[in-house]
């Protein structure tokens, strides 16, 4: 257990779906990120949050949307995704945002049919 | 252009053997790394960081190893049990820049035979 809750482990949509991924952290921190992890590539930042605002957004396509409504509770909103957005999503959270130790969720595996 | 190089994609050691895992850098602004090892179905954990400030840092069996000069650090870890089959990642930040957080390499994927 890490602190870092991602829900659903597994997520299998269409193109035309539209999906939430959901993250929730009880550690007490104050920074949230995205990432993307795909076959053979580094882990790719998507996303940061930090104190609840977007502090950085990795040139990601629209079709990626986050949110991040209080410090504990951060979303990724899917919506017209290709199937080469398939790939396994990672949710993490750090003290601040200059990056001490990040912890990360176990991970939602997408699959865009 | 890949900031942070794990140019071993896989490595297999005898149990009870020493395993060396490399991590190479290209940002020189880079002054902290960290080691996540990562098993299959779940998040990565952190696993032991250093500092630029140090060449060394030790936690158990785990030992990270910075070269700064080489833009290259290792993590060993000795000895090898099958427990520590696992993908790890190496990564960095450029903290004393600011807002910067981590870049990650490709991984190493460990396997310890028993």
């Amino acid at each position: 257990e890490t602190g870092v809750t991602q829900t659903p482990r597994h997520l299998v949509m269409g193109m035309t779906n539209k999906k939430s991924l959901k993250c929730e952290q009880h550690l007490g921190h104050n920074a949230m990120y995205w990432y993307k992890q795909s076959a053979k590539k580094p882990l790719e930042l998507m996303f940061v949050y930090s104190l609840e605002e977007r502090v950085e957004n990795n040139s990601v396509p629209s079709r990626f949307s986050p949110e991040c409504p209080n410090s504990s509770h951060l979303f990724l909103h899917l919506h017209t995704l290709q199937p080469e957005d398939s790939a396994l999503y990672l949710c993490a959270s750090s003290q601040d945002s200059v990056n001490t130790e990040a912890f990360f969720g176990q991970g939602t595996r997408l699959t865009v049919v | 252009d890949q900031q942070v190089k794990q140019n071993s994609p896989s490595l297999s050691v005898q149990e009870g053997r020493i395993s060396i895992l490399n991590c190479d850098y290209t940002n020189s602004m880079f002054d902290y790394f960290l080691w996540y090892k990562k098993y299959p179905a779940e998040g990565p954990t952190f696993l032991i960081s250093i500092s630029s400030i140090k060449d060394k840092n030790e936690d158990g069996r785990f030992t990270v190893f910075l070269n700064k000069s080489a833009k290259h650090l290792s993590l060993h870890i000795v000895p090898s049990q099958p427990g520590d089959s696992a993908v790890y990642f190496c990564a960095a930040s450029a903290r004393n820049s600011g807002n910067t957080p981590l870049v990650f390499g490709k991984g190493t994927r460990l396997s310890v035979i028993a």
